[in-house]
């Protein structure tokens, strides 16, 4: 079955303590993207990478990084998580290298609290 | 920046009656405009997307209509059901490969 998979699915955390939240894809998709969803802010961009070893910033990257070193898999790091990251976050990939022209697959999304 | 305005945020409309969501952008150059559908507890899915080369798409109950010259684009749905009630977001894909999203409308189908 083809799905992006998030983990974890939700994870209460303090302030500071490093995280990762992993996404993997089993699509072949050359593009992934991370965002983030607040109430009355829609989603918002955090990172995404066209390619292995190519990643860009979004319009939300303070705090965040990513890397790429395999196709499938695009995981989010928080090095020193605060309060203000308390979101739900989506990963997302597209079949085609330039996501401004295809459908965006979601995955399942992850709910992150910051004590 | 770039950014897309989306109006209203929230929409109540009686069973069996349409829907209508605008969206207006800032980028000229974009030439990608889909629409997703979040369902309340789940991901966001895309329900219909539209090209600048063409001004309106049809599926079935829904339709995205796209006005270049006045930078704007509207979702669409007809003889709306129960399961239509969700969140709708509007996307501009833009020359930086990025997709930026409108902040939502929270559509509700009153029975």
């Amino acid at each position: 079955e083809a799905q992006v998979t998030q983990n974890p699915r939700y994870l209460i955390t303090v302030t500071g303590k490093k995280l990762t939240v992993t996404c993997s894809q089993n699509m072949n998709h050359e593009y992934m993207s991370w965002y983030r969803q607040d109430p009355g802010l829609g989603l918002r961009q955090i990172y995404y990478s066209m390619n292995v070893e190519v990643t860009d910033k979004g319009d939300v990257p303070e705090g965040y990084k990513v890397s790429r070193k395999e196709k499938r898999n695009f995981p989010l790091i928080l090095e020193s998580p605060s309060p203000n990251q308390t979101s739900l976050y989506f990963c997302a990939s597209s079949y085609l290298g330039r996501a401004a022209t295809g459908e965006l697959f979601f995955g399942e999304g992850s709910r992150l609290t910051v004590l | 920046g770039e950014n897309v305005e989306q109006h209203p945020s929230t929409l109540s409309v009686q069973e069996g009656d349409s829907a209508v969501i605008k969206c207006t952008y800032s980028d000229s150059a974009s030439n990608y405009f889909p629409w997703y559908k979040q369902e309340l507890g789940k991901r966001p899915q895309l329900i219909i997307d539209i090209r600048s080369n063409v001004g309106e798409k049809k599926d079935q109950r829904i339709a995205v209509t796209l006005n270049k010259t006045a930078k704007h684009f509207s979702l669409h749905i007809t003889e709306t059901q129960p399961e239509d009630s969700a969140v709708y977001f509007c996307a501009q894909g833009n020359r930086d490969d990025k997709i930026i999203f409108g902040k939502g409308t929270r559509l509700h189908i009153l029975p």
